[in-house]
Parts: structure tokens; C-alpha cells; sequence
């Protein structure tokens, strides 16, 4: 199955700043999803993530509060912009990986 | 719009009981996952279900689907402590994308 190395692992962010969080999978992928998970809750789809075009983001997500860049068919970063403590979530990534998808370790994002 | 709901949100349940997690979604899809979290950790899938009728076993774990219903069910046998985690179910909507349930916190007491 893929394997996906997702960095940083955690951080503590002052609110006012922008964290970029860093997905690297060890095999080509058309597609990465990147979800975030608030405290005590469940996995909500913040945008996907494709080669060489713009990501498609969910409604509720938009692109100033969460660029993404996908250069290659490996990687993909997720930036939090302009923090604030509503911002503090576990955030992962994901990919297919048939029959299912695989998800990074996720980061544990504090805004403070 | 898909929603997900699971039912319980808690499960707080004695070591050799049994129990079942529901999963019910609100429009048609033939694709179900269940996935595990440990406390401060990812995801780990546990089962596929990709059509009407489809049952997978691992362990003292079973899970169903009845997409006629819009229903899975995730079966605890025999419940013991490693089991404690939360459980989350997950429908395919469009190429790859998931939707949610509202997880399941098991709790299994020694």
C-alpha cells in the first residue's frame, strides 16, 4: 500500500501566521486530498489536490485561507493562512489507493 | 448533499460483550469504508465494501452493507481492550472522495 510521509507532525502557531504542512507519497498519485478533523470530530474534505491544475475546494474552504500547491505527481503542500485559534484541527492528507485510500500521520496544528 | 451519520456517538461496553455501530447515508452509493483511530493517531482502513450484499470478517470485527438501505454495520464479537479506539465510517462520494460518519467512541472496560 501507498506510503505517505506528512510533516510537520505538530506545530504551535502564534494566530496572525501561516503554517505549511508538507505531503509526500512514495508513489504517483492523480489525486490528494487534504482533510481536517477539529477536536473530538470527524474528517471534513477541505480541497483536492490535482497536477497541474488549481485544487477543487469544498464548500466552506476557500483558496486564500488554504492554497495548495501540487508541483509533481508525489507531493503536495496545505498552508493555513492568516491563523487564529478556530484553526486548531489535526490536519491530513490522503490518497487512492486501490481499493481504498491511504492517509498520512496528519498534523496536530495549536494556534495560540 | 451526502450526509453520514453513525449511531452511537459513545460506546462504553464490557470486555466479552457484543455490539453493532450503524452507518446510515442519505443518498446512493455502493461504496463504504471503515476506518480506526487511536487516540492521536491516523486513520487505518479495516474493511472495503464495494457492493449490495457485502460482508467482511477480521477478527472478532464484521462489517455489512445494504446499499438498498443505506445501511453498514460494523459487528463487535466478544469485545476486548485493544479495541478501544474510534471508528469511523466513510461513503465514496465521486472519484475517491469520501464522506464522513460522525465517528463512534468505543470504549471497552476490563
Amino acid at each position: 500500500s501507498a506510503v505517505i510521509s506528512q510533516k510537520p507532525s505538530r506545530d504551535i502557531c502564534q494566530r496572525g501566521t501561516s503554517l505549511t504542512i508538507q505531503c509526500q507519497v512514495d508513489s504517483q498519485v492523480t489525486m490528494m486530498f487534504w482533510y481536517r478533523q477539529q477536536p473530538g470530530q470527524s474528517l471534513t474534505l477541505i480541497a483536492t489536490a490535482n497536477q497541474g491544475s488549481e485544487a477543487t475546494y469544498e464548500s466552506g474552504f476557500v483558496i486564500d485561507k488554504f492554497p495548495i500547491s501540487r508541483p509533481n505527481l508525489t507531493f503536495s503542500t496545505l498552508t493555513v493562512s492568516n491563523m487564529s485559534p478556530e484553526d486548531s484541527s489535526i490536519y491530513l492528507c490522503s490518497v487512492p489507493d486501490p481499493p481504498r485510500n491511504t492517509f498520512g500521520s496528519g498534523t496536530r496544528l495549536t494556534v495560540v | 448533499e451526502l450526509k453520514v451519520e453513525q449511531n452511537p456517538l459513545f460506546l462504553s461496553m464490557q470486555e466479552g460483550k457484543n455490539y453493532t455501530i450503524y452507518c446510515n447515508y442519505s443518498t446512493t452509493s455502493d461504496r463504504l469504508y471503515w476506518y480506526r483511530q487511536d487516540p492521536g493517531k491516523s486513520l487505518e482502513s479495516l474493511f472495503v465494501l464495494l457492493s449490495n450484499g457485502a460482508v467482511k470478517q477480521e477478527g472478532r470485527l464484521m462489517a455489512s452493507l445494504d446499499t438498498k438501505a443505506r445501511l453498514s454495520t460494523l459487528h463487535i464479537t466478544a469485545a476486548v481492550h485493544d479495541l478501544s479506539a474510534t471508528y469511523f465510517c466513510a461513503v465514496g462520494s465521486g472519484t475517491y472522495k469520501y464522506i464522513f460518519g460522525t465517528g463512534t467512541r468505543l470504549k471497552v472496560l476490563a
